[in-house]
């Protein structure tokens, strides 16, 4: 089973910082079968990136993906109020696994 | 828009059988695989299983022994059994539609695999 450690656990940053959240692979993962999601408290996870890069539909152009191998990142430019939350990561293999998540709170 | 709902009994017994319904919505059913994650309180996504929409199935291999994955495709639904539960197993429960896409550049195939549809989510404690 391929595990997905994501750094750091919780990022504290100011409206208008950019965050930038690690996931790290225990072996190299296809960039097609990553993806990332975010989780308001109370809501179910929200698709906003697949394929390591590709934006879901409706997700605003401040997130934004890339990586491959082991190594994949989910960048925010601008932290709007909205964008609070816990994020996580995913991949496929022959079993499906997430990554713990990384919170980002207002500082 | 397609819309997913999970249903099902919110409080369990101990070493019985767990078992939930989502049913799908305002699109197709056919041709997509379909999940079922889990989410303990306080803590992270647990991938559970999918079924394809023809019925095959693919569990993670710590809960294996114990889930089953159903498909009713006259119903728009599929269901989840997770037996001899413990309290370990008190979590948020969601489906979601598991999508494969396929996209062509210069000739070569690339396949997408993400979850892009999810249901609210319904709570179930294990508790005697």
């Amino acid at each position: 089973e391929i595990v997905l450690t994501q750094s750091p656990g919780t990022l504290s940053l100011s409206p208008g910082e950019r965050a930038t959240l690690s996931c790290r692979a225990s072996q190299s993962v296809s960039s097609s079968y990553l993806a990332w999601y975010q989780q308001k408290p109370g809501q179910a996870p929200r698709l906003l990136i697949y394929g390591a890069s590709s934006r879901a539909t409706g997700i605003p152009d401040r997130f934004s993906g890339s990586g491959s191998g082991t190594d994949f990142t989910l960048t925010i430019s601008r932290l709007e109020p909205e964008d609070f939350a816990v994020y996580y990561c995913q991949q496929y293999g022959s079993s499906t696994t997430f990554g713990q998540g990384t919170k980002v709170e207002i500082k | 828009q397609v819309q997913l709902q999970e249903s099902g009994p919110g409080l369990v017994k101990p070493s019985e059988t767990l078992s939930l319904t989502c049913t799908v919505s305002g699109g197709s059913f056919s041709n997509y695989y379909w999940s079922w994650i889990r989410q303990p309180p306080g803590k992270g996504l647990e991938w559970i299983g999918y079924i394809f929409y023809s019925g095959s199935t693919n569990y993670n291999p710590s809960l294996r022994s114990r889930v089953t994955i159903s498909v009713e495709t006259s119903k728009n639904q599929f269901s989840l059994k997770l037996s001899s539960v413990t309290a370990a197993d008190t979590a948020v429960y969601y489906c979601a539609r598991d999508s494969r896409a396929i996209t062509m550049v210069r000739g070569i195939n690339y396949y997408y695999y993400y979850m892009d549809v999810w249901g609210k989510g319904t709570t179930v404690t294990v508790s005697s």
